[in-house]
């Protein structure tokens, strides 16, 4: 199983980034699929999660309205696209598969992560 | 949303001590509690899922216990790579959640 984190970078506030996970060695589309973030030096926060076909998608309250998590299974490929981007969203973001194909919270896979910067 | 809580939030332990960690839900969640392992600068590394699991290749010192609310993370003799913080996360429902984690050092 690999999953890479791509797309991070230094953002102003207010604007706009998308992230990409690029996934191999599973079946990607029979399994959930998550975000999750950590800010420089603190715990870690669930962002959103994603339904095997796209069908489903749940989010934090504090980025509902201006994330939105999708995926391409042809592309075995998983996205968040971000808006509205404040200096609290400041964090070093994971994608993260759940454990079975029938589960959906419990992540025993995780990419390096990618840093997002939200400064002017 | 539930909220969990962890404690302590850091501690500092001899080789070969034993060390457990509590974590507690602000409502009931079953046995629906991982705990994770992070190093700095890596991620996260699931140790124990579904409360009591033990994760494919993960050590036997290692273990978890609880359920409803209240829940504890043992590692019954600890080593010098055990040095990491630990978190344990919810994911009864959405959204999951993890507790604030507990820093694990060497005395």
């Amino acid at each position: 199983v690999q999953l890479v984190e791509s797309g991070g970078g230094l953002v102003q506030p207010g604007g706009s980034l998308r992230l990409s996970c690029a996934a191999s060695g599973f079946t990607f589309r029979t399994y959930w699929m998550n975000w999750v973030r950590q800010a420089p030096g603190k715990e870690l926060e669930w962002v959103a999660n994603i339904k095997q076909d796209g069908s489903e998608s749940y989010y934090v309250d504090s980025v509902k309205g201006r994330f939105t998590i999708s995926r391409d299974n042809a592309q075995n490929s998983l996205f968040l696209q971000m808006t509205s981007l404040r200096a609290e969203d400041t964090a070093v973001y994971y994608c993260a598969r759940a454990k079975y194909s029938s589960g959906w919270g419990d992540f025993d896979d995780w990419g390096q992560g990618t840093l997002v910067t939200v400064s002017s | 949303d539930i909220q969990m809580t962890q404690s302590p939030s850091s501690l500092s332990a001899s080789v070969g001590d034993r060390v457990t960690i509590t974590c507690q839900a602000s409502q009931g969640i079953t046995n629906y509690l991982n705990w994770y392992q992070q190093k700095p600068g890596k991620a996260p590394k699931l140790l124990i899922y579904d409360a009591s699991n033990l994760e494919t290749g993960v050590p036997s010192r290692f273990r978890g216990g609880g359920s409803g609310t209240d829940f504890t993370f043992t590692i019954s003799s600890l080593q010098p790579e055990d040095i990491a913080t630990y978190y344990c996360q919810q994911y009864d429902d959405v959204p999951f959640t993890f507790g604030p984690g507990t820093k694990v050092d060497i005395k």
